[in-house]
């Protein structure tokens, strides 16, 4: 059974550019979150989705934005890329709430110059 | 007040001895617990998950919760040097989203 995947994997963009990250989840899954993960502050819970919905969302700018499309694959969009959003963006999907078991992706490590 | 604490580390154990490592939450709702191992450049990886007081053992992993006192730990016996990494504990608070310590890095000395 194929798990979480997430592309691209490493990418590098410069201050004011956009990025687009992509996460399709394990088949069956219908729930995706994602997170952003920095050595300072560690797991930070960006938004979830579900059926296409957002169900939760963290405290992060308008900047980051998300979708999830009818396949249950996920997007997550930064616009306006600051220093600070250098980071791991890890995908993470899960069967079922409110007991689902995250199972994370490799992760996109976005770096901003 | 963070929802997720956990003693960040390092912690060293040698070889073959049991590391604690313990994480304390805020939300006396929470109903799912779950500790996730991190290898240095890698995801997060789910090792054990727990939802009753009492413990839960899964190999050389038994994980413990006491949710009167809003504590869980994770206990890794006879360790290995394969077992170094960080470890996350993980608490869902009702149908919210998972939240999660900064982690704790443990080192096993051959």
């Amino acid at each position: 059974k194929a798990g979480v995947t997430q592309t691209p994997r490493y990418l590098i963009k410069t201050r004011g550019q956009q990025v687009t990250l992509s996460c399709s989840p394990i088949s069956g899954h219908r729930s995706v979150s994602w997170y952003q993960q920095t050595p300072g502050q560690g797991l930070q819970f960006l938004f979830e989705y579900f059926s296409e919905t957002q169900r939760n969302k963290g405290n992060f700018p308008g900047r980051f934005s998300g979708r999830q499309f009818s396949n249950s694959r996920s997007e997550m969009n930064v616009s306006t890329l600051e220093l600070g959003d250098s980071a791991l963006y890890l995908c993470a999907s899960t069967i079922r709430k409110p007991t689902g078991e995250l199972f994370f992706g490799e992760g996109s490590r976005l770096t901003v110059l | 007040q963070k929802e997720v604490e956990q003693n960040s580390g390092p912690l060293s154990v040698p070889e073959g001895a049991i590391a604690s490592l313990n994480c304390t939450y805020s939300d006396r709702g929470s109903q799912s617990f779950f500790w996730y191992r991190q290898y240095s450049g890698k995801s997060p990886e789910l090792i054990m998950s727990i939802y009753s007081n009492g413990d839960k053992e899964d190999g050389r992993f038994t994980a413990q919760l006491n949710k009167a006192s809003q504590y869980v730990s994770l206990l890794i016996r006879d360790s290995q040097p394969s077992d170094s990494a960080t470890y996350l504990c993980a608490v869902r608070p009702g149908a919210n989203n998972l939240f999660f310590g900064t982690g704790t890095r443990l080192t096993v000395i051959p």
